[in-house]
């Protein structure tokens, strides 16, 4: 699986939009761009996962740049509840392609 | 529908001692995966199931560390004997077989070990 790289961490205001990058410049065309998040005391928590075009549910948003060679999540209106560590994970899409967690962004959402 | 589940959620023991931790899977997950974070560390991949069929143990640190799945549906992880490194929180996860676009993992809270 392809290396990503985030920032350790960032402040975000409660109810503004957070905005978390995502390098992963050596990515290959078969891997997809994953993102979990886990707050403290839980296990992680699925997000949102996107291959090449932009991605939305109801928790966020995924921004693929189009050389695919970074991306951005997007927490629309930060809660409180949101702050957690936020992990971007690139891995082929295959039967039982287990997880590799880097040191992801620890997210402070403050009011 | 109840998520992953897994028990105990604390465990101490001390060193030397054996410990069996189970995870139990969302229903009609047949992949089950197992990773751990041991202080200050990051969350590492220890192994996965299918089924009852190992099909990636690679992770497992010693064979101090023995995983089964009796049957395709809960899972064990047993220490023993359990040493001060290993503790740290145990997380399980499930997955269904390949879904198109997705397969992503659904994970328990974790078991909290210490070795003392």
């Amino acid at each position: 699986d392809a290396k990503t790289t985030q920032p350790p961490s960032m402040d975000c205001a409660e109810g503004r939009a957070a905005n978390l990058p995502c390098n992963h410049s050596t990515i290959s065309g078969n891997e997809y761009v994953y993102w979990y998040r886990q707050i403290h005391s839980q296990g992680p928590q699925y997000i949102i996962h996107g291959l090449k075009n932009n991605e939305t549910n109801e928790m966020a948003s995924l921004i693929i740049t189009e050389d695919r060679k970074s991306s951005t999540l997007i927490l629309p209106h930060a809660t409180l509840r949101d702050t957690a560590v936020y992990y971007c994970i690139v891995r082929v899409v295959a039967a039982g392609n287990k997880l590799t967690f880097g040191g992801g962004t620890r997210v402070l959402v403050k009011p | 529908e109840a998520g992953v589940t897994q028990f105990p959620s604390h465990s101490v023991i001390e060193k030397g001692q054996t410990v069996t931790l189970r995870c139990d899977p969302i229903s009609g997950h047949d992949n089950l995966y197992w990773y751990r974070r041991v202080m200050g560390k990051e969350i590492k991949f220890l192994l996965h199931f299918v089924k009852e069929s190992k099909q990636d143990e690679s992770g497992m640190p010693n064979n101090r560390f023995l995983a089964e799945r009796t049957g395709g549906t809960y899972s064990t992880l047993k220490v023993q004997p359990a040493e001060l490194e290993d503790s740290g929180v145990y997380f399980c996860a499930s997955s269904q077989v390949w879904n198109r676009g997705s397969h992503e993992q659904y994970f328990g809270p974790g078991t909290r070990l210490t070795v003392t």
